[in-house]
């Protein structure tokens, strides 16, 4: 069964420090990997994706992402952490262009105080 | 700006009330899901249609919930008749042939 795991339901930084989100998937193929964003009373936007190539993936608003495969973890980072991007944040899979199926983490909500 | 549209925001309903959500994807996305988002269960896919035609709505209720595409440019979610434990928001996403998926702001629906 593919599925895929966010340890942490919850991540508290201070602005201006680096911050983690942690991703880690199950699937029985090749992944594509996704990061979306969700703010409060919004539907979920792209960050950013893997699909091949480069392990490290960057994104929108400062966001990238390490592909790991002998880990098989999709971890989000930022160097230097905003209060504006206190929200829930979600990792998702999906097998390959032809597979439709996005299957979803239950969501990181980041905290970042100032 | 494309983007997903879908109506209404917010629905109040007494519970036995058929409730209808709409979907309007991005011109040119032919891949469609219906999502449900609560507290305790995080996101499920409840249905989700490729070129109009259903292919998996394996995750939905299928005793009280509908789900269709009547046209390229419109998907409903449909329950008759709506219970309290149906309350949450449900989301709308289009994705194209290569394209990421997204998604819509969301219906927040209540049943009281």
């Amino acid at each position: 069964a593919q599925s895929v795991a966010q340890p942490e339901d919850q991540v508290n930084v201070a602005e201006g420090n680096p911050l983690t989100v942690k991703c880690t998937y199950s699937v029985s193929g090749n992944p594509y990997l996704f990061w979306y964003v969700q703010y409060p009373n919004r539907g979920l936007q792209f960050l950013l994706k893997y699909i091949t190539g480069d392990n490290l993936v960057k994104g929108s608003y400062g966001f990238e992402a390490e592909f790991n495969k002998s880990q098989t973890s999709f971890h989000l980072k930022k160097p230097s952490a905003l209060v504006s991007d206190s929200a829930l944040y979600f990792c998702a899979v999906r097998l390959g262009d032809n597979f439709n199926k996005f299957y979803f983490g239950s969501g990181t909500k980041l905290n970042v105080k100032p | 700006d494309a983007r997903v549209t879908q109506t209404p925001r917010d629905k109040v309903t007494e519970m036995g009330q058929e409730v209808t959500m709409r979907c309007q994807p991005i011109l040119g996305h032919n891949t469609v899901f219906w999502y449900r988002q609560t507290m305790m269960q995080g996101l499920e896919l409840l249905a989700y249609f490729r070129n109009r035609a259903p292919l998996d709505d394996s995750g939905m209720p299928k005793d009280r919930f509908s789900a269709e595409m009547p046209d390229a440019t419109l998907a409903t979610l449909k329950i008759q008749p709506s219970e309290p434990r149906d309350s949450a928001v449900y989301f709308c996403a289009s994705r194209g042939p290569n394209t990421e998926a997204f998604f819509g702001q969301g219906t927040r629906l209540t049943v009281v």
